[in-house]
């Protein structure tokens, strides 16, 4: 079975903490992202990468940055967490050609 | 930033109704995609519509992108307790298939 696979499920970081956040996918797939979930605002998109050491900012990156040294392994980092940070973030792969999303099930993190 | 906006936000209805999801932008899209998430999963791929007009049928959904393609629309018809999620639609701007905008989410919930 095909998988994207987020490192955790449930995170609780304390306000200034640098926070990793690990996403690791077994398809080949060349694109990778990052997006938050928040009740009445849909996904919205952190950073993508087409390729190895690759990044893009998406729609809100402000907080955050990404690391993918390899083509399996895409990373955000939350460079010094606050609690407006406190959100569900999911990771997805896809080829560029294709059509279509693969999710990983998320990481519910929250900043105290 | 494209916008996708679905409506309705919230539905609750028994099994065996009918109801249909909108999603609509002022924007044009390339390919149109709908995802179902359940709680404390990731989003995964339903269908995607590329062609204006297009209609995608899968077993009780029927999907139908707009001539224009700016809108799109999901129906199901006799409504299942498994149907119950969250409903996103997602957008690829002109030019690409890999970035993907997402729609702001309608949760139904399906009771017997």
């Amino acid at each position: 079975d095909v998988k994207v696979t987020q490192s955790s499920r449930y995170l609780v970081k304390r306000t200034g903490e640098k926070v990793f956040l690990e996403c690791v996918q077994d398809m080949d797939h060349e694109n990778m992202f990052w997006y938050r979930q928040d009740p009445g605002l849909g996904l919205r998109l952190i950073y993508f990468s087409y390729d190895v050491k690759m990044k893009e900012k998406g729609d809100i990156p402000e907080g955050y940055s990404v690391s993918r040294e390899k083509k399996e392994r895409f990373s955000l980092i939350l460079e010094s967490a606050s609690t407006n940070q406190t959100s569900m973030y999911l990771c997805a792969s896809s080829f560029p050609w294709a059509y279509g999303y693969t999710f990983g099930s998320g990481t519910r993190l929250t900043v105290v | 930033t494209q916008l996708l906006e679905q409506s309705p936000q919230f539905l609750s209805i028994q099994e065996g109704e009918n109801l249909t999801v909108y999603c609509n932008s002022s924007s044009v899209f390339s390919s149109l995609q709908w995802y179902r998430q359940e709680p404390g999963e990731g989003p995964v791929l339903l269908v995607t519509v590329v062609t204006g007009g297009e209609v995608k049928k899968l077993k009780r959904l029927t999907f139908q992108f707009g001539d224009a393609r700016k809108d799109s629309s999901l129906h199901i018809t006799a409504a299942q307790p498994g149907d119950t999620g969250l409903y996103l639609c997602a957008g690829a701007a002109a030019g690409t298939a890999s970035k993907l905008t997402f729609g702001t989410g309608t949760r139904l919930q399906v009771t017997l």
